[in-house]
């Protein structure tokens, strides 16, 4: 079946430094993709909606500049944080729509960052 | 702006018994669906059960279905013959129908531990 795959799983970097976070559609192509924050024990909240060839959707009180998203494929979308602070240490999780199976909605495994 | 209520924080079952997970929501529009996934240790979103609004017969898969009352506009989950494979976070979430399907509010979660 279809799978939504997401790299890293984990990771830790310093304080002030940017990482990155991709998101992809193992077999099939999905023209727009969403990214959530979860924090531990809570629920996911939606971040933006990432779409293929334009700029990304963000939610309200998100800030486009410190988390910055790019579709440049029909497969895959990164999310970068940017000049990472503790505060932004979370689960990031995607998810993706494949439309062959009446818009079936696939999460991928989710990321956990770390600031140190 | 949509909004999903979990009230229940936690729930606990015996196993082989019967559990309800409530959830109550709020939207203005007329094309809309609800889903429940499932969250285990491993973080995975899985997905439970769809229904989608337009639709008076309750969704079921398996030991898994809803109580879809749309005047009152709850939602709630009725897991049957509980397996200890259930334990979870269970989150209710909502979306909206046409270009903005895929774009998921979600409940609070409610945490399930099925004892042996």
């Amino acid at each position: 079946g279809a799978v939504v795959s997401q790299h890293p799983s984990r990771v830790i970097c310093k304080s002030g430094t940017s990482v990155k976070i991709e998101c992809r559609s193992l077999d099939f192509q999905a023209t727009t993709m969403f990214w959530y924050r979860q924090f531990p024990k809570k629920s996911l909240m939606l971040m933006a909606t990432s779409n293929e060839g334009s700029k990304a959707t963000y939610e309200q009180g998100v800030e486009k500049d410190k988390f910055l998203i790019n579709h440049a494929s029909l497969t895959l979308s990164t999310l970068t944080v940017t000049s990472a602070h503790p505060e932004d240490s979370s689960f990031y999780i995607c998810s993706a729509m494949d439309g062959r199976s009446g818009n079936t909605i696939y999460f991928g495994e989710g990321s956990w960052l770390t600031v140190v | 702006a949509q909004t999903v209520t979990q009230s229940q924080p936690e729930m606990s079952v015996q196993e082989a018994e019967t559990v309800t997970l409530s959830c109550t929501y709020d939207t203005s529009e007329n094309n809309y669906y609800l889903f429940w996934y499932k969250q285990p240790p491993s973080r995975q979103m899985i997905l439970v059960i769809r229904q989608e609004a337009y639709k008076q017969q309750n969704a079921t898969e398996n030991r898994f279905s809803v109580n879809f009352q749309k005047a009152a506009k709850s939602f709630s989950l009725k897991i049957s013959d509980s397996q200890l494979g259930d334990t979870a976070m269970y989150f209710c979430a909502l979306g909206a129908g046409g270009t903005s399907y895929g774009k998921l509010t979600f409940g609070q979660g409610t945490i399930l531990t099925v004892h042996p």
